[in-house]
């Protein structure tokens, strides 16, 4: 069974970091591009970033330069550093699965970790 | 930049009648790279059809996906109580590589 396990949301304040993760199983990890997926009430869901199996990486324009995927295969763990962070980016984050082949869809997504940024 | 708008923003039906949810793209997408989610409040979305007519495991066929180019279409047959729920397009685009959702129909009992 194919799971997606995120951590690292929380408060924190204009300007600063955050970590988060996600923890994969019941898949081969190092075979897939996965994705970072937002929601926010007033905007929807909103595709963050992908990387892929082999360590491309994707990011939407609103976040370039200051959000950073990574992926650690030893360990099945899927990586977003965001940095100089913005009210903007409140939202819950979901890490998700993409397909394999050429037809591009999500497959699993895991439940989601909240993204908080107040003063 | 295709945007994805999905009409109606809202759709009130009552359980046993059919849903037909819209899907519109701003220009021509490739009918494989459009998918439809589900979400229920608190949830995560969960994928019911890629390449916009193929359903994914466990959907029920009472969901079906249909269209081509900019005009996409979600039909639900017979509404079940557990098909209310918020419902969303998503398609890829290679150039440059990203994905994009619409707004989201909302689909409540009536």
């Amino acid at each position: 069974e194919v799971q997606l396990l995120e951590s690292g949301g929380g408060l924190v304040q204009p300007g600063g970091s955050l970590r988060l993760s996600c923890a994969a199983s019941g898949f081969t990890f190092s075979s897939y591009t996965m994705t970072w997926v937002r929601q926010t009430p007033g905007k929807g869901l909103e595709w963050v970033s992908s990387i892929t199996s082999s360590g491309g990486t994707y990011y939407t324009d609103s976040v370039k330069g200051r959000f950073s995927i990574s992926r650690d295969n030893s360990k099945n763990t899927l990586h977003l550093q965001m940095d100089s962070l913005r009210d903007e980016d409140t939202a819950v984050y979901y890490c998700a699965k993409r397909s394999a082949g050429s037809v591009r869809y999500f497959d699993y997504w895991g439940q989601g970790t909240l993204v908080t940024v107040s003063s | 930049e295709i945007v994805l708008t999905q009409s109606p923003g809202t759709l009130s039906l009552s359980p046993g009648e059919r849903a037909t949810l819209s899907c519109r793209a701003s220009q021509s997408v490739s009918s494989s790279s459009l998918a439809w989610y589900q979400q229920k409040p608190g949830q995560a979305p969960r994928l019911l059809i890629y390449g916009a007519s193929s359903r994914a495991t466990d959907i029920p066929d009472r969901f079906s996906g249909s269209g081509s180019g900019t005009d996409f279409t979600l039909t639900i047959s017979r509404l079940e109580p557990e098909d209310f729920a918020v419902y969303y397009c998503q398609q890829y685009v290679s150039s440059p590589p990203g994905y994009t959702f619409g707004q989201g129909t909302n689909l409540q009992i009536k």
